[in-house]
């Protein structure tokens, strides 16, 4: 099956920097590479997404990379906010959907 | 539509006691999965069905774990009998078509055995 890897485990920024997670996927048959936000007690909820077709996609302050050569994708936060702290997955999904072992980002003010 | 609806939000309960998680998915969502999430593990697919089939039980951590999909609106995590690694929160998340659309979560169930 798909397994994920995702790094770093941990990020801490300065409010204003930029911010990027990374990821490798192992099954070449994943077609999905969505990337979720985790608040702390809450579920986690899609921020933004790229389908195998696209290399990159953007969403305002927020972008994602898909190398399907390299089998790995990014995420790229621009002008992070103090909001901006949570846990960030990045996911493959063949289907099924499998996750990352998650990155706590930390944007200080 | 409301989301996908977990029940209970909060469970403690003591170690060899069955424990029931239940969930309703988003209306006309075909694919249903459950996750379980731990500091050490993330978030571990355990199992997920398509149209109310079980297709890939996997990740299941052994026999205590069973799931069910008697219909299309409602599915049952079971633990039985507890233990206090199974400490965890559950996640069940639903999905139109998960090779190219988000699948949504529900809200957890966060379980403690004691």
């Amino acid at each position: 099956g798909e397994n994920v890897e995702q790094h770093p485990s941990t990020l801490s920024v300065q409010e204003g920097d930029s911010a990027v997670i990374k990821c490798t996927y192992s099954d070449s048959a994943s077609n999905y590479f969505p990337w979720y936000k985790q608040e702390l007690g809450k579920r986690p909820q899609l921020i933004i997404d790229i389908r195998s077709n696209v290399g990159e996609k953007k969403d305002q302050r927020i972008a994602v990379t898909l190398n399907k050569t390299a089998k790995h994708f990014s995420l790229h936060i621009t002008e992070t906010q103090p909001e901006d702290s949570a846990v960030y997955f990045c996911a493959a999904s063949e289907p099924p959907m499998r996750f990352g072992a998650g990155t706590r980002l930390t944007v200080k003010p | 539509d409301a989301g996908v609806i977990q029940s209970p939000r909060h469970e403690v309960t003591e170690m060899g006691q069955e424990v029931t998680l239940r969930c309703k998915p988003i209306s006309g969502h075909d694919y249903l999965f459950w996750y379980r999430q731990t500091m050490m593990r993330g978030l571990e697919l355990l199992i997920y069905f398509n149209n109310n089939v079980p297709i890939d039980d996997s990740g299941m951590p052994e026999d205590r774990f069973s799931a069910k999909m008697p219909n299309a609106s409602f599915s049952t995590l079971k633990i039985q009998p507890s233990e206090p690694r199974d400490s965890a929160v559950y996640f069940c998340a639903s999905s139109l078509r998960p090779w190219d659309t988000e699948a949504f979560f529900g809200q957890g169930t966060r379980l403690t055995v004691v």
